[in-house]
């Protein structure tokens, strides 16, 4: 059974502030790694992707993977509150057709 | 470009009928997934078409059928709806295979069976 497990929150900050969002996955063989982000009753939107250990930045946003430690991060810099939504991270695995999901970390940015 | 289209946006089914759920994308993608989303359960697959012609069963495939019609087709069947079906349905597409490419997702139908 390939999970990924995510604190479901709520996670509050400050406008302005840095969100960390964060990730772990059970597949040591897992490859892909994705962040969306779901507004209420939307459908997810990706925000980002990595597939190397290190960090990877996009304007406002970083993730951070660390393939030893099977975990994978979301930094949301200078947050907004148009940020507030739920962040989902998925990850494949190792040989699988399918990308697994966690149930989502919700963040609220207030102004 | 409308990306990935599901049809329709909602829909109440009695117990036991049955119902075609509709997805078209035009992004020229290989593969298409169905998920279904419950809460505190995350995104769950249902089935996938890694290319035009194949399809496999994901995660909860029991209760299901799909089709894939041609390429830009991908359309999920319920034969005989049960309240356990009750669920937001999103079809996606990738540009290749699984498992590296991302997904992107049509903007869900709202199911509900009584």
């Amino acid at each position: 059974q390939k999970e990924v497990e995510q604190n479901s929150g709520p996670l509050s900050v400050p406008e302005g502030a840095i969100a960390s969002l964060n990730c772990t996955y059970s597949d040591r063989g897992s490859q892909s790694f994705f962040w969306y982000r779901q507004y209420s009753g939307k459908s997810p939107e990706l925000i980002m992707f990595i597939y190397s250990n290190g960090d990877k930045e996009d304007g406002r946003f970083t993730a951070q993977l660390n393939k030893a430690s099977q975990y994978v991060s979301l930094l949301i810099r200078d947050s907004q509150p148009s940020d507030s939504a739920t962040y989902l991270c998925a990850v494949n695995g190792d040989g699988a057709n399918n990308l697994f999901f966690g149930t989502g970390t919700r963040l609220t940015v207030i102004p | 470009n409308a990306g990935v289209t599901q049809t329709p946006k909602f829909q109440v089914l009695k117990t036991g009928q049955s119902m075609t759920l509709q997805c078209a994308q035009d992004m020229n993608h290989n593969s298409m997934y169905w998920y279904r989303q419950d809460p505190g359960m995350g995104l769950r697959l249902i089935y996938y078409s890694a290319s035009e012609g194949t399809t496999d069963k994901g995660e909860v495939p029991n209760g299901y059928n799909v089709s894939r019609l041609n390429k830009r087709e991908f359309s999920l069947r319920l034969e005989s709806a049960a309240p356990s079906q009750t669920s937001v349905y999103f079809c996606a597409s990738s540009e290749w295979g699984p498992p590296g490419s991302p997904l992107h997702f049509g903007n869900g139908t709202r199911l509900t069976v009584t």
